[in-house]
């Protein structure tokens, strides 16, 4: 299955820390998405890149976040000075240019902040 | 901006009977319609979706959604559930242009346990 891959599937860390998240998006994809979904919400966009260009970046991404792309392949999402309320899932998705509202989804990277 | 309501946030249903879930979305412009679905342990899964021309569109597993543009809804049905559609179930809407980011907005979910 050469679906959407994100590692890792889960992440325990204390207040204060850093993390870094990382995705692989189907390999022709050429955009890439970051959600966070707390419970019993449903996902809530952060940020997106079409190739390396990150194009998008919503309110709920504090300077705290940031994210990459360097080679338009894998993204990479790093959370600095964690807080408890950053604790949520944090989803990536990928789509192609030819079908770009067409999102398929991994599985995710559960966060606990501690 | 978008805003995406679904009014139903638990559903609980014997095997067999039908299903309808709620969907209401808040957007002037041409919108893209999804139905996602989450089973236990996995990941999202698209499960339908309406661009455009028939507003009756059909999915995977024997779902099915109605576009009514002057109700701003895309509800989802099955006329017979099963125990396998045990799952969180997602409305989500983006802008119609394929211009912009395509950025899906999400309902908050509802939550349908089907009873054997």
């Amino acid at each position: 299955d050469t679906g959407v891959s994100q590692n890792p599937r889960h992440k325990i860390t204390k207040r204060g820390q850093n993390v870094t998240f990382r995705c692989d998006p189907i390999s022709e994809h050429n955009r890439l998405y970051w959600y966070r979904q707390t419970l019993g919400q449903g996902p809530e966009f952060l940020t997106y890149f079409q190739n390396e260009a990150q194009l998008e970046k919503s309110r709920l991404l504090s300077d705290r976040f940031s994210a990459e792309r360097p080679k338009g392949s894998f993204s990479t999402l790093e959370i600095q000075r964690t807080e408890q309320g950053d604790s949520a899932m944090y989803l990536c998705a990928s789509s192609s240019q030819k079908k770009p509202s067409e999102l398929f989804f991994g599985s995710g990277t559960q966060l606990s902040v501690l | 901006a978008q805003s995406v309501s679904q009014h139903n946030h638990h559903v609980i249903l014997s095997e067999a009977a039908s299903l309808e879930l709620g969907c209401n979305y808040s957007y002037g412009g041409t919108v893209n319609l999804f139905w996602y679905v989450q089973y236990p342990g996995q990941h999202l899964q698209l499960l339908l979706k309406y661009f455009s021309g028939d507003p009756l569109v059909k999915g995977i597993k024997g779902f099915e959604a109605e576009f009514i543009k002057s109700k701003f809804s895309f509800n989802l049905r099955k006329p017979s559930v099963q125990w396998s559609d045990t799952a969180e179930y997602f409305c989500a809407v983006n802008a119609g242009n394929n211009n912009a980011g395509n950025m899906l907005t999400f309902g908050g979910g509802t939550r349908l346990m089907v009873k054997p």
